[in-house]
Order: structure tokens, then sequence, then C-alpha cells
């Protein structure tokens, strides 16, 4: 079973305040990083998938960075808003002659206080 | 409309009662995979699919079975239900793993 530490657990911020908070996975074989947004009573939805070292992804006010080689992600939002306010899932696939299935961390649990 | 059902939604049982929750999606997905999420333990992958007839185990396979005879199913069986598969069932799919998965519902399974 794959290591997928998330941190912090969980999150407090003011509403307008930006804020990050960090996946790390193992660096050898790595085949893709997900992140997801899981809203109470909701299934989880993709925000971003990245395969490549250094790859960036933006949507909106929320952005992802990768970086394989030492095994951490990044996901930054910026001026966070009441309805941010979700767990945030990261994922990562291996590649082991083919890719393999997908490993989740527990989540970081984002609360955005107005 | 671009979509993962599962049924039955929620579902009581009793112990060693078989069952299957069934899962379909309408987006010509080739991945698909089944996950069960418990409070602290976060989403855990039960088993995925690459394609049809090809099945994988996940990070917690045990008392579980699937099959994918077509494209678009990818049922869950519990072949005799214990208690500690009480749990929240999430299926999934994508067209690949580089790209993200569509979750269903879920299943809200309790086993008495």
């Amino acid at each position: 079973i794959l290591n997928v530490e998330q941190s912090p657990q969980s999150l407090h911020v003011q509403e307008g305040d930006s804020t990050n908070f960090t996946c790390s996975f193992p660096s050898s074989n790595f085949y893709a990083l997900h992140w997801y947004r899981w809203e109470t009573a909701k299934s989880p939805e993709a925000l971003f998938v990245m395969t490549l070292n250094g790859d960036e992804k933006k949507k909106g006010r929320i952005s992802a960075t990768l970086n394989t080689k030492e095994g951490y992600s990044y996901l930054y939002i910026k001026g966070s808003q009441p309805e941010d306010s979700a767990t945030y899932l990261c994922a990562f696939s291996y590649s082991g002659g083919g890719a393999d299935g997908l490993t989740f961390g527990k989540g970081t649990h984002l609360i955005i206080q107005p | 409309e671009a979509q993962v059902t599962q049924n039955p939604r929620y579902l009581i049982t009793v112990t060693g009662k078989k069952l299957t929750v069934t899962c379909s999606q309408n987006m010509n997905h080739e991945y698909m995979s089944w996950y069960r999420q418990d409070p602290g333990l976060g989403l855990r992958q039960i088993y995925y699919s690459m394609n049809v007839e090809v099945t994988d185990k996940g990070d917690v396979p045990e008392g579980y079975k699937v099959s994918r005879k077509e494209k678009r199913n990818f049922p869950l069986i519990l072949e005799s239900p214990s208690p500690n598969q009480t749990s929240l069932y999430f299926c999934a799919s994508s067209f690949t793993l580089a790209g993200g998965e569509y979750f269903g519902p879920g299943t809200r399974l309790t086993v008495l």
C-alpha cells in the first residue's frame, strides 16, 4: 500500500485570505497526481490531474503545482470564499508496467470563515 | 447527461446475505473503480478495472468481488457481508488514469 500524506489535516481560513496545502507521495515510478474537491453530502469532483514534473494547473482561483522528483504537490486557493469550504483530496498512481490504481490521501478539510 | 449511477443508494442487510451494488457509466470510459470511505481512513480503493474483462485488486479487496463484462457496468459483489463492511461506497470512472475520475453518488451500506 502506497503512502500518500496530506497536510494539514484541517485548516480554518478567513474569507478573502489565500491558502495552500500539501500532498506528499512516493517519488519513484510516478504516473499521475490527482486533486479532488469533496463537499459534504456530495461526491468527490476532479479538479486537476498532473502527469509531468513542473506541471502547473489553474482553474479560477485554484491552482496546483507538481514536483515529481521530490514527491510533492501544492494546492493554492487565492482569495478564499465560503463556497471553497470542502475537503481537498489528492490521489497518486504509479507506473508498474502500466498505470496502476489510485491511492488517496486522507484529505485537507478546509473551512472558510466569513 | 454524463453520469455514474449506483444502486441502491442505501442498503441495510444482515451478515452473510449476498448482495450486489451496481455501477453504470454512460461516458464510454475504460477505467472504473470502487472505493470505500470510512471515518479517519479516507477513500480506499477496493478494485479497479482498466477495460472489459480486466480487473485488479486495489488496497482493500478482501471480502469483495467485481466483474467487468461490459464497458459501462462494474458491479461490486459482497458474497458474505460482515459488519466490518459497513461503509460508504463510491464507484468512479474515467477514460484513463491520466484523467480525473467521475464519482457516483455513493451507496451507504449497513451490515448488521
